[in-house]
């Protein structure tokens, strides 16, 4: 079964700077690569999203990087708002649109 | 905007008692999901269902539980006989017909406390 591992498990940021979470994972048919955001008392709500044909994908303040070969893909979260404080999960999915997530990284980001 | 939504949002139970969640997916979603959340913990897969049938499950997901579908809109977990462990917030989770990946939708959660 897929493992995945998620780094950091906390992270504080003041606000401004950025954040930067990393997710590795082992299924090498692993072919989609989201992000979750998960606040306080609520479901998990994707933020941001890739595939494995791209390498890059913007949004706004926020970014996905994925390497394939090194099996690993990173959430990048410039000039970090108190709204960006919660819990952040990766999940990469196989072909059948199963997701496993990571542990999560707890983000605060302090004024 | 359209959305998954869960009932009740808080049971609580004695342990040994049936417990069954409800669960209203998106409604031309065909993919469905159960996930549950042990506090504090990584969001855990449960079962997924397709077609009114499983199509796949975890160790976690073993004889004391169960998923229906029984009619055109809304999709239950079912725990037999509840034990302590299960304490957790249970996510229901749709997908848009036609994709295997893509956003999966995620409910507000039903917060489980065995007693």
């Amino acid at each position: 079964g897929e493992n995945v591992e998620q780094h950091p498990s906390t992270l504080s940021v003041q606000e401004g700077d950025s954040a930067v979470i990393k997710c590795t994972y082992s299924d090498s048919a692993s072919n989609y690569f989201p992000w979750y955001k998960q606040e306080l008392g609520k479901g998990p709500q994707l933020i941001i999203d890739i595939r494995s044909n791209v390498g890059e994908k913007k949004d706004q303040r926020i970014a996905v990087t994925l390497n394939k070969t090194a099996k690993h893909f990173s959430l990048h979260i410039t000039e970090t708002q108190p709204e960006d404080s919660a819990v952040y999960f990766c999940a990469p999915t196989d072909s059948w649109g199963k997701l496993q997530f990571g542990a999560g990284t707890q983000v605060v980001v302090t004024p | 905007e359209p959305e998954v939504t869960q009932t009740p949002s808080h049971q609580v139970t004695q342990m040994g008692q049936e417990v069954i969640l409800r669960c209203v997916p998106i409604s031309n979603h065909l993919y469905f999901y159960w996930y549950r959340q042990i506090l504090g913990q990584k969001v855990e897969f449960l079962v997924s269902f397709y077609n009114n049938e499983i199509s796949e499950k975890s160790e976690i997901f073993d004889d004391q539980f169960s998923v229906e579908r029984p009619d055109g809109s809304n999709f239950t977990l079912k725990i037999r006989s509840t034990k302590l462990e299960d304490s957790a917030m249970y996510f229901c989770a749709s997908r848009e017909q036609g994709l295997t990946t893509g956003e999966l939708f995620f409910g507000e959660g039903s917060r489980l406390t065995v007693l």
